[in-house]
């Protein structure tokens, strides 16, 4: 069964400096895509950054990218100098085609909080 | 703002009763798709519409069912209502169907559903 694990539900870090989320998973599929969504207070859910799991290069996306481990089942999110408008939950995600169809997995989210 | 749509955004019921979400797109979004976040289990995927077909299924109790109507809008009926239904419910849309939950989403406002 596909699952993902963010270990950290709570995380804090001062204005300007960097953070990095955690997130690990498990699937026997070798053709996925691993997401982070951030959930602001809005409730919202907005795509922060996505990586193939073909692509040895890791993503980035201005001040957000990922440290993707294949070997290790790992998809870790570095936030460089974070900002109030951080602030919020943030979800990591493993998205499998299988048997010709596709399953969505979400962890069960870390909340980042940005202290001035 | 995403481009998608939600409408109700809240609503209050009774169990045992029956009610309708209803989702409107991204224009040229041909994609979408159902969640449900609660407290105890998270964002859960519920199912996926392609141009009017069932593409894909998560965990999505069979009191539930959804469709997608010609005009790309998509309704997420819910029946006999139980308290544990109460939830936040969002729909997120994308512009293919070829690589389904691979593609990037764009997630609405969400409906807040109280069962009472």
């Amino acid at each position: 069964a596909q699952t993902v694990t963010q270990s950290q539900p709570e995380m804090s870090v001062q204005e300007a400096e960097t953070v990095t989320l955690s997130c690990t998973y498990d699937t026997s599929e070798n053709n996925y895509y691993l997401f982070w969504y951030k959930q602001p207070p809005s409730r919202q859910m907005i795509l922060v950054i996505r990586q193939e799991a073909y692509k040895q290069q890791n993503a980035t996306e201005n001040r957000f990218s990922v440290n993707f481990q294949k070997a290790a089942k790992s998809f870790s999110l570095k936030i460089s100098d974070s900002q109030l408008g951080d602030t919020a939950m943030y979800f990591c995600a493993c998205a499998i085609t299988q048997g010709g169809s596709e399953k969505l997995v979400f962890g069960k989210g870390t909340k980042l909080t940005v202290n001035p | 703002d995403s481009g998608v749509t939600q409408t109700p955004k809240h609503l209050i019921t009774a169990t045992g009763q029956r009610v309708t979400l209803r989702c409107s797109p991204r224009s040229g979004d041909l994609s979408v798709y159902w969640y449900q976040q609660s407290l105890d289990q998270g964002l859960q995927f519920l199912i996926q519409y392609y141009n009017g077909e069932e593409r894909a299924k998560g965990n999505i109790l069979e009191r539930f069912s959804a469709q997608q109507f010609p005009d790309l809008h998509s309704e997420l009926n819910l029946s006999s209502l139980e308290l544990g239904d109460s939830a936040l419910y969002f729909c997120a849309s994308s512009v293919g169907g070829v690589t389904g939950l691979l593609d990037e989403q764009y997630f609405g406002p969400g409906t807040r559903l109280t069962v009472t």
